[in-house]
């Protein structure tokens, strides 16, 4: 596989456990933060946003929370599998057009049985 | 959704010498994006590509080093000129989704090493 991920930091859970990733963003203007997550070797992929003026969206086992006074979002995976291993990240839709992402530090996640 | 190509899927080159990357999208699509992403790091972007136009770059990168062509609404070539080490990176073309801009769609990436 590719390198992706090798110098990230990694969190390690047991398969079934719940998963939380953080993600601190810097630009309170952005209109959306955004979820992606990417498997080795491959490109990133969408997996749940949420506008900037709402705190919780869920998803199909996963919740982002967004919390704009400390400028932190986080990711909670529920019962996780091992096809979830990958690296996170967090992005940012900058508000005034062009629709442009902005993405911040990832995580490995890394689902031991 | 979009399905989206890129060749070549990786490659080694010579310090001083330019690459081409071509990225093909299955639909038309307005915006094509262009990132870098350096060995366990994160993406950057480097330009906005829209058919018709000239690209945008973002703050560090110029045209003189990567231009790009974006002859048509399924096609866009970024190139990587006169490479350095430096440049040994991960190259991803990626597309907005129709409904979602948020849900930008990616090539599988080359990967490019300088030597």
């Amino acid at each position: 596989g590719e390198s992706v991920g090798l110098h990230l930091p990694t969190l390690s859970v047991q398969e079934g456990d719940n998963s939380i990733i953080n993600c601190a963003y810097s630009n309170s203007a952005s209109d959306y933060f955004i979820w992606y997550k990417q498997e080795s070797g491959k490109g990133p992929q969408f997996i749940i946003d949420i506008r900037s003026n709402m705190d919780k969206r869920q998803g199909q086992r996963v919740t982002v929370l967004l919390n704009k006074t400390v400028k932190h979002l986080s990711l909670q995976i529920a019962a996780t599998q091992p096809g979830d291993s990958a690296v996170y990240f967090c992005a940012e839709n900058l508000s005034g057009g062009y629709n442009k992402l902005i993405f911040g530090a990832g995580t490995r996640l890394a689902v031991h049985p | 959704s979009a399905v989206i190509s890129q060749k070549p899927s990786r490659d080694i080159c010579q310090r001083g010498t330019s690459l081409t990357i071509q990225c093909q999208v299955d639909s038309q699509v307005t915006m094509m994006f262009w990132y870098r992403q350096q060995p366990g790091q994160s993406l950057t972007l480097i330009a906005t590509a829209n058919q018709g136009s000239e690209a945008t770059y973002e703050s560090g990168f110029v045209i003189d080093k990567f231009p790009i062509s974006r002859p048509n609404l399924t096609f866009s070539t970024l190139t990587v000129s006169n490479m350095s080490p430096e440049d040994s990176s991960i190259y991803l073309c990626s597309v907005s989704g129709q409904s979602n801009y948020n849900e930008q769609f990616f090539g599988p990436g080359t990967r490019l090493t300088v030597l």
